[in-house]
């Protein structure tokens, strides 16, 4: 069963707009939440991460939210820019062990 | 160049030969893990090793093997491949136990497909 879930298969956003990413967990053991960004032909790569013990995150454009008791993670990016434009998993981590969500597909439109 | 390396990037074999995909880091990191990604279930953990001849079962390990015997490298093992097992498989690394460590990087991913 999924335990880190991401509802929105797909995100257009303006360039210079917000986008905002969203993310729902099951697991209240889950320790950190993380977000990495996946370009096609490519490995995921780390983008921010955050401490079940903080609500918010910030680094640049990329800021995490943490909403502990809707069990809910989002990502803001902000000014969005086509190069942005790539596939968002969040993950979270439990022990030892990492769960991902199914990503989100964002284009960011010129 | 801080890296992890993967081997193939592609593959096409049949039901039950056995294979083995490589993977190594050159960062000295403790942490390393098996990943597959499939359409509909984004990235699920195969197996992960906290350090050298200590591995582990993540969520989905039927049908798979590793070992770590020195800490750069990490490979999985198929010892009798099924077509269920075609997938996009990624491993990736950390320096340490994901409460300390929790970015880990990510190999470019092995595209395996078992006929």
């Amino acid at each position: 069963d999924q335990q880190v879930k991401q509802n929105s298969p797909s995100l257009s956003v303006q360039e210079g707009r917000i986008s905002i990413l969203n993310c729902d967990y099951t697991n209240s053991m889950f320790d950190y939440f993380l977000w990495y960004k996946k370009y096609p032909a490519e490995g995921p790569t780390f983008l921010i991460s955050i401490s079940s013990i903080k609500d918010k995150n910030e680094d640049g454009r990329f800021t995490v939210f943490l909403n502990k008791s809707a069990k809910h993670l989002s990502l803001h990016i902000v000014p969005s820019q086509p190069g942005d434009s790539a596939v968002y998993f969040c993950a979270a981590s439990a022990g030892n062990q990492f769960y991902f969500g199914t990503g989100t597909s964002l284009t960011v439109i010129p | 160049e801080a890296q992890v390396t993967q081997n193939p990037r592609y593959l096409i074999t049949v039901t039950g030969k056995k294979l083995t995909v490589t993977c190594s880091q050159n960062m000295n990191h403790e942490y390393m893990s098996w990943y597959r990604q499939d359409p509909g279930l984004g990235l699920r953990q195969i197996y992960y090793s906290m350090n050298v001849e200590v591995t582990d079962k993540g969520d989905v390990p039927e049908g798979y093997k590793v070992s770590r015997k020195e800490k750069r490298n990490f490979p999985l093992i198929l010892e009798s491949p099924s077509p269920n097992q075609t997938s996009l498989y990624f491993c990736a690394s950390s320096k340490g136990t994901p409460e300390l460590y929790n970015e880990q990087f990510f190999g470019p991913g092995t595209r395996l497909t078992v006929l």
